[in-house]
Parts: C-alpha cells; structure tokens; sequence
C-alpha cells in the first residue's frame, strides 16, 4: 500500500535560518508531489508541484523553494526564512489529480 | 476560471443532529469533486469524491454528498452528528489543486 511520510512534525527556526523540509512517498512509482502551507485559521495555499523528477512548477513566487531529487522524494527549502513563513506545511500526492490526494501529517513550523 | 466555494467559515450543531456543509463550484465541464476532513494539526483526509458516475456519493464515517449540476453545488451531509466529526472540512476541485476556504465544524454536546 501506499503511505507518504513528512517530517519533521514540528520545528522552531530562527529568522534568518535555512529550512529543509523533506516528503518521501513509499509504493508507488511517478506520482505528483505538491506542497501546500495553511497559514493560522486559513486555507490551504498551493506552494509548489511537480509531475516528475526535476520538474517543480511554482504558484507563487517568494521565499521558498522545492525540488525533487528523486522519484518519491520532495524537499521544501528556504535559504534564510521570515516571520511570515510560519505555518503549517502539507506534502501531498496523487496519481492523478482526478483521483484526489493523500497527504502527509503536516509540519507545523514556527519561525521566532 | 474554474474554482470552489466553501460558503460556511463556520458550521455549529448540537450532537445527534443532522451536518450541512455547502460547497458550490463553478466549472465550465462536469468537474471531480472531493470533500476532505482536516483534525488539528494533522493532514487531511479523503471523505469522498464525485467522478462523473452516481451523482449521490458515499464516503467514509457516514458522510455522503451530492452533486447537483443544476445548482452547480457539491454539499456535505451527515444524519446525525457526532462529537468526533468536529474537524475542518475542505472542498477540492480535481484539476485545479486548489482547495475551498474551508468550513469548521463545531459539535456541541
């Protein structure tokens, strides 16, 4: 079967400091990763997505990046974060977009 | 463009009582359409999913929901509610990844 991990589950980062983030998808083969972030008492925000490895589509430009090393494998960055990064960040995958989505547990990152 | 709109930010009702959660879309084809479960500070859940084949769908913990093309709505119901069913609901559009704003349920004792 099919599970996705994503850790860590919590994280308390620094302003200034990098960020890593890492998504990993176990029994399947080229699914679609996407990352979302839920800021306090919002909505999901679609932060990236990708079809294939090396291949990241960006929804809205600002202090975050993605990549995808490998097939199953979806890393979240930022070189130096900001207050406003805060949130909670979801990795999600599907085979299809059609078909819905399976998403991680969540990191929940608090910037200070 | 094509979207959803989740028109409840919040939902309240007493244990035993029937859940309303109304979501309605606006696409220019039959669109997939899926309701998701959000406990905190977890991820979500697939409740259940509409793909063009019986338009009454039936997910999981008793939900179930139905599409109605003429009213371009996708509402979430439950007969009767249960403490465990306080959560945040989202409603999703298939190809457009993007989510509802989200309804918080409240289940009051």
């Amino acid at each position: 079967s099919q599970t996705i991990h994503q850790w860590p589950a919590t994280l308390v980062q620094p302003v200034g400091s990098p960020l890593s983030l890492e998504c990993t998808v176990e029994g399947t083969s080229n699914p679609n990763l996407y990352w979302y972030r839920q800021a306090a008492g919002r909505g999901l925000q679609l932060l990236f997505y990708s079809v294939g490895i090396g291949q990241i589509s960006s929804e809205v430009p600002q202090n975050l990046s993605a990549s995808r090393p490998q097939d199953r494998q979806f890393i979240l960055s930022s070189k130096k974060l900001l207050l406003s990064d805060s949130g909670f960040y979801l990795c999600a995958w599907s085979v299809r977009a059609a078909y819905g989505y399976t998403f991680g547990s969540g990191t929940r990152l608090t910037v200070v | 463009a094509q979207s959803v709109t989740q028109l409840d930010s919040h939902v309240s009702v007493s244990e035993g009582t029937p859940v309303l959660l109304r979501c309605n879309y606006s696409s220019s084809y039959s669109p997939s359409l899926f309701w998701y479960v959000q406990h905190p500070n977890k991820g979500l859940q697939l409740l259940l999913k509409y793909t063009s084949a019986a338009t009454l769908v039936k997910g999981i913990n008793g939900f179930e929901a139905e599409f109605k093309k003429s009213e371009t709505s996708f509402h979430l119901t439950k007969p009767s509610a249960h403490m465990s069913d306080a959560a945040e609901y989202f409603c999703a559009y298939n190809n457009d990844m993007r989510f509802g704003a989200g309804t918080r349920l409240t289940v009051k004792p």
